[in-house]
C-alpha cells in the first residue's frame, strides 16, 4: 500500500524555524517527484513546493520562496521541508503528496504548523 | 500564481447532477490538458477524483466526470449521493508550478 506520513509540525514563534518530514512507503520513492501542499485553517489548498526525483528540479510558490527549502533523501525514502522566518500566515496543515506526472496521488494525512507568539 | 476561480458552493438533491466550474488563464487551465480534481471531506486529506481533465483513477465511480473548454474546466457529478457532500478543488499544471482553485463546497440536500 502506498503511504505517506508527515511529521514535525507544532507550535513555533514568528521568525522561528521548523523542519517537516514525510516518510514514504509502498512505492519506489526515488522514481517520483514529490510536493508539499498546505491548507490554512478553514481555507483552500495552496501548492508550496515540488522536487524532482533526483532533486535536479526544485520549484517554490512565490509566498515561500527564499524562506522554505525542500529536499529529499532517496536512501531514506523521505521528503523534507525546512521552514525559516515563519510568519503567522504560514499557519496551516502541511501535506506531502506524490507527483504522478500531472496529479497529486496519494496525499499524506498532514501535519499542523501553528505560528503564534 | 493566482488561484483558479471556483464557485464557493453548489448544491443538489440525491440523484441529481451538479457541475463545478474552474476558471483559469491560458497560462494554466487553457494551456495544458493537465487539470485534476480533488475531493476533501472534513478533517481528511484530499483524494484524487479526476486527472488530465477527464480521466478517472481506478476506484472512483463513473458518476464523476471532467471536461474542459478554453480556460474553464468542469467537474460533473451525476446521480448525487449523500457521501458526495464534501469540498472539491481543481488544480492545474502551469509549467514550473501548480495552482489550485479556491474550493467549492458541495451540499447534498
Amino acid at each position: 500500500e502506498v503511504q505517506l506520513v508527515e511529521s514535525g509540525g507544532g507550535l513555533v514563534k514568528p521568525g522561528g524555524s521548523l523542519r517537516l518530514s514525510c516518510a514514504a512507503s509502498g512505492f519506489t520513492f526515488s522514481s517520483y517527484s514529490m510536493n508539499w501542499v498546505r491548507q490554512a485553517p478553514g481555507k483552500g489548498l495552496e501548492w508550496v513546493s515540488s522536487i524532482s526525483s533526483s532533486s535536479s528540479y526544485i520549484y517554490y510558490a512565490d509566498s515561500v520562496k527564499g524562506r522554505f527549502t525542500i529536499s529529499r533523501d532517496n536512501a531514506k525514502n523521505s521528503l523534507y521541508l525546512q521552514m525559516n522566518s515563519l510568519r503567522a500566515e504560514d499557519t496551516a496543515v502541511y501535506y506531502c503528496a506524490r507527483d504522478v506526472v500531472t496529479r497529486f496521488d496519494p496525499w499524506g494525512q498532514g501535519t499542523l504548523v501553528t505560528v503564534s507568539s | 500564481q493566482s488561484a483558479l476561480t471556483q464557485p464557493r458552493s453548489v448544491s443538489g438533491s440525491p440523484g441529481q447532477s451538479v457541475t463545478i466550474s474552474c476558471t483559469g488563464t491560458s497560462s494554466d487551465v487553457g494551456g495544458y490538458n493537465y487539470v485534476s480534481w480533488y475531493q476533501q471531506h472534513p478533517g481528511k486529506a484530499p483524494k484524487l477524483m479526476i486527472y488530465d481533465v477527464s480521466k478517472r483513477p481506478s476506484g472512483v465511480p463513473d458518476r464523476f466526470s471532467g471536461s474542459k473548454s478554453g480556460n474553464t474546466a468542469s467537474l460533473t457529478i451525476s446521480g448525487l449521493q449523500a457521501e458526495d457532500e464534501a469540498d472539491y478543488y481543481c488544480c492545474s499544471y502551469a509549467g514550473s508550478y501548480r495552482v489550485f482553485g479556491g474550493g467549492t463546497k458541495l451540499t447534498v440536500l
